[in-house]
């Protein structure tokens, strides 16, 4: 069965660096999602994408983040100078259509900013 | 703003059935869905309601009011692997957006 996929599963930062995390939707879904979650607490959304644009962000997208899909494959979020408040689990999730209900998530990446 | 708010925590005994509630309050509405997510895991979908009534889907089903801005899962049957956190989620203004309540841990007792 086909699945989303994350890379790294875990990865530890300084504060002020910039961190790459990488997903690969599942292959003929169109409409790519990443969130967040702090341990414990509730699933963040931050962004939305679909046909090489974002189509949504939330308050917490800002411009220290950014999206990317840079082949057919890749489906990237960059945070250009991380916090502490960063540390979270995040989320890549893809979806088939416009019914963006039925989500289908990857395995997360941990991010630890020190 | 859109908020939704589900109980944190529900307790059950294997073998029954629990109803997990979700009230919501969003400008717009497309939709309520629900997910399951196991500690450390992700989440992963449950159901979806967009029109008011019932949605059985095995051991799940879920059910919304429209004009009661109301929703719930009901899990019957219970088996110590639905011990899990649940989380109803909405598409309020936008579809291109899940709004996510703050999750309700079941735990499931022998």
């Amino acid at each position: 069965e086909p699945e989303v996929t994350q890379t790294p599963s875990h990865q530890v930062t300084q504060m002020g660096q910039e961190v790459i995390l990488r997903c690969v939707p599942i292959s003929n879904h169109l409409y790519f999602y990443w969130y967040r979650q702090i341990l414990g607490q509730k699933v963040e959304f931050l962004v939305s994408f679909y046909n090489n644009e974002i189509s949504e962000k939330s308050e917490i997208f800002d411009d220290q983040f950014s999206v990317e899909r840079p082949d057919g494959s890749n489906f990237t979020l960059k945070i250009r100078s991380t916090k502490l408040e960063d540390s979270a689990m995040y989320f890549c999730a893809s979806s088939p259509d416009t019914s963006s209900y039925e989500q289908y998530f990857g395995p997360g990446t941990r991010l630890t900013v020190t | 703003g859109q908020s939704l708010e589900q109980p944190s925590e529900v307790t059950a005994v294997e073998g029954a059935i629990v109803q997990i509630n979700c009230t919501y309050q969003t400008s717009g509405f497309y939709g309520l869905s629900w997910y399951q997510q196991h500690d450390g895991g992700a989440p992963t979908f449950l159901s979806y309601n967009a029109l008011d009534g019932l949605e059985e889907t095995g051991r799940f089903s879920s059910f919304l009011s429209r004009s009661d801005s109301y929703g719930y899962l009901l899990l019957q049957e219970l088996q110590m692997k639905d011990s899990a956190s649940y989380f109803c989620a909405v598409m309020g203004n936008s579809n291109y957006q899940l709004i996510w309540g703050a999750g309700t841990k079941l735990i499931i007792k022998p």
